[in-house]
């Protein structure tokens, strides 16, 4: 079984720009979560979707925004990038009831210039 | 006051000891406890759950949990050289399963 698969794995924008990540959960796995990880803050939680709905959202700016479609697949867009928003971008799943028990794809790393 | 805590570390111990990792939290009313290993370079991957007070164990892998105490523990018996990574605890906030609270995490280092 194909693991999370996340897209692209490393990119580069500059101050202003926007990018979008994207993430393909484990086959099956309905439930897909977001966060974000740094050498300061650790990971931190950024959404939380389930069947297309967004269950939970962290404390995060509204320049952070995701989505998840029928397939379960899922984005996350960060507009007006900022240098802080430098980071390694998690995208995690979760069998069909969210039991906490994540599957953490390789991760975007995300630097901002 | 931060909501889950562990020592940075790094904790170094000789190959076949026992390491202890440790965690407190700090709401009281968190139901499922994690541990997530994560070597340099890679993403985080469960080790360990836990729902209950006591102890599971798992392999040479053992969490404790006291809900009274708001402590996790997580146990590595015979550490090997390939235990060396960075150990996070992980505790779910209320009414949201993929909504985790990770610690900082632990730096592991195992000594041949």
């Amino acid at each position: 079984k194909a693991g999370v698969t996340q897209t692209p794995r490393y990119l580069i924008k500059t101050r202003g720009q926007q990018v979008t990540l994207s993430c393909s959960p484990i086959s099956g796995h309905r439930s897909v979560s977001w966060y974000q990880q740094t050498p300061g803050q650790g990971l931190q939680f950024l959404f939380e979707y389930f069947s297309e709905t967004q269950r939970n959202k962290g404390n995060f700016p509204g320049r952070f925004s995701g989505r998840q479609f029928s397939n379960s697949r899922s984005e996350m867009n960060v507009s007006t990038l900022e240098l802080g928003d430098s980071a390694l971008y998690l995208c995690a799943s979760s069998p069909e009831v969210p039991t906490g028990e994540l599957f953490f794809g390789e991760g975007s790393r995300l630097t901002v210039l | 006051q931060k909501e889950v805590e562990q020592n940075s570390g790094p904790l170094s111990v000789p190959e076949g000891a026992i390491a202890s990792l440790n965690c407190t939290y700090s709401d009281r009313v968190s139901q499922s406890f994690f541990w997530y290993r994560q070597y340099s370079g890679k993403s985080p991957e469960l080790i360990m759950s836990i729902y209950s007070n006591g102890d599971k164990e798992d392999g040479r892998f053992t969490a404790q949990l006291n809900k009274a105490s708001q402590y996790v523990s997580l146990l590595i018996r015979d550490s090997q050289p390939s235990d060396s990574a960075t150990y996070l605890c992980a505790v779910n906030r209320e009414g949201s399963q993929g909504n985790l609270i990770f610690g900082k995490g632990t730096k592991l280092s195992v000594k041949p």
